[in-house]
């Protein structure tokens, strides 16, 4: 079964410092993609960043990067440097046959 | 810049009353996407467009239609809106439906029902 689990409701960081947003999922495709998406209280989904199936690297796009563990199937988030803009709900996903979206962690930076 | 772009942003309507969202794009992708979003929960997909082939999710209730004129616009109709059906509306698009290609979401449309 595919499957996106997200165990972490709710997140608080002090700004200035990195958080990891945990992410686990579950397929048997061999080929499928991961993403992670930011949706601010004005409600757009963002896209963040994407890793691959077979990407050996983990993935990094600014202040983002993907902490990719395929034999533990977990695709960690993690924000260095926390804004208060940062401030926001995240949601880690998974393409194979569709979209599959996890229920998403909401983080809170403290100033 | 490239963008999807959906009207209106806030849309009320009254219980019952047919309404429709719409959601252009720019991106000239090919695949388009309809999800629903209630509060504190993740988007849920409605259906789908490949190009012109309509795909429905098997739980999409029979309430919700769309259409996709041409390649840049995409609508959603409510013919008889509830109560439940308040939420967020979130088109998007994918340039493929490969595993590779992330959605590009629009601004979303906030639905609510009186």
């Amino acid at each position: 079964a595919q499957k996106i689990t997200q165990t972490q409701p709710g997140m608080f960081v002090q700004e200035k410092e990195a958080v990891t947003l945990d992410c686990t999922y579950d397929t048997s495709d061999p080929s499928y993609g991961l993403f992670w998406y930011k949706q601010p209280s004005s409600g757009e989904m963002i896209f963040l960043i994407y890793q691959g199936s077979y990407d050996q690297q983990n993935a990094t796009e600014g202040r983002y990067s993907l902490n990719f563990q395929k034999a533990r199937k977990s695709a960690n988030l993690v924000i260095s440097a926390s804004q208060l803009g940062d401030s926001a709900m995240y949601f880690c996903a998974m393409r194979a046959d569709q979209f599959y979206f996890g229920t998403g962690t909401s983080l809170t930076v403290i100033p | 810049d490239a963008m999807v772009i959906q009207n209106p942003r806030y849309q009320v309507t009254q219980f019952g009353k047919p309404v429709t969202l719409s959601c252009s794009q720019t991106l000239n992708h090919n695949v388009m996407y309809w999800y629903q979003q209630k509060s504190s929960q993740a988007p849920k997909l409605l259906f789908h467009y490949y190009d012109k082939d309509f795909n429905n999710e098997a739980d999409t209730p029979d309430n919700f239609q769309s259409r996709r004129p041409n390649t840049s616009f995409c609508f959603l109709d409510i013919r008889s809106p509830g109560l439940g059906d308040a939420a967020m509306y979130l088109c998007a698009t994918s340039r493929v439906a490969g595993v590779n290609s992330p959605l590009h979401f629009g601004n979303g449309t906030r639905l609510t029902v009186t």
